[in-house]
């Protein structure tokens, strides 16, 4: 059974830094794609970015290209978001997916003063 | 970036009703379409992807169709477990991007 469990998640303040982890485990790790995408409370789901799967190509939403790094370590099936200068409309529940099929339960980030 | 336009944003429908939902890209993304559905306080649920393929372990009362700019996503006989929100999603080009929304509530 596929499992995705992120973790990392919570308060900080605007300008702040945060690194969201992804456990995942039930498939193979190192042969799949993996993304993130996020949800602002009551809004829709927008894509993040996502990583290959030996993390040689990745790619970015404009909003968030040059604050955020998509990162993997395949030797620990796990993937990261490392997130810099936080802003308000960054607050979210961050979903970890295996190639937008498989998703793990999300994280909720908020970034305010 | 392409953008998803994505109709009705809501709908009320009764139990064994049969639903459409419908998406525009705003530029031709071949097949490269997918379809999901998400309940209040979960994660998404993948259910099409290539526009038409049903994802494993999913009821075939779902079903999608569309090539190009204009998709459908049908439910064949509305279930109390089918109201949710369902979202469209291109991944044709970078940025992925969603749909805003279908919100099938009950009449």
């Amino acid at each position: 059974e596929v499992q995705l469990v992120e973790s990392g998640g919570g308060l900080v303040q605007p300008g702040g830094s945060l690194r969201l982890s992804c456990a995942a485990s039930g498939f193979t790790f190192s042969t799949s794609w993996m993304d993130w995408v996020r949800q602002a409370p009551g809004k829709g789901l927008e894509w993040v970015a996502n990583i290959k799967a030996d993390g040689s190509e990745k790619n970015y939403v404009d909003s968030v290209r040059g604050r955020f790094t998509v990162s993997r370590d395949n030797a620990k099936s796990s993937l990261y978001l490392h997130m810099n200068s936080l802003r308000a409309e960054d607050t979210a529940v961050y979903y970890c997916s295996r190639s937008l099929i498989d998703w793990g339960q999300g994280v909720l980030v908020t970034v305010s003063a | 970036d392409i953008q998803m336009a994505q109709s009705p944003s809501s709908l009320s429908a009764s139990v064994g009703d049969r639903v459409s939902i419908t998406c525009r890209a705003s530029q031709g993304i071949s097949n490269h379409l997918a379809w999901f559905q998400q309940k209040p306080g979960k994660a998404p649920r993948s259910l099409i992807y290539a526009a038409s393929s049903l994802q494993s372990g999913v009821p075939s009362k779902f079903s999608g169709s569309g090539s190009g700019t204009d998709f459908t996503l049908t439910i064949s006989s509305l279930q109390p477990e089918d109201f949710a929100t369902y979202y469209c999603l291109q991944y044709n080009s970078y940025p992925r991007t969603f749909g805003q929304g279908t919100k099938v509530e009950i009449k």
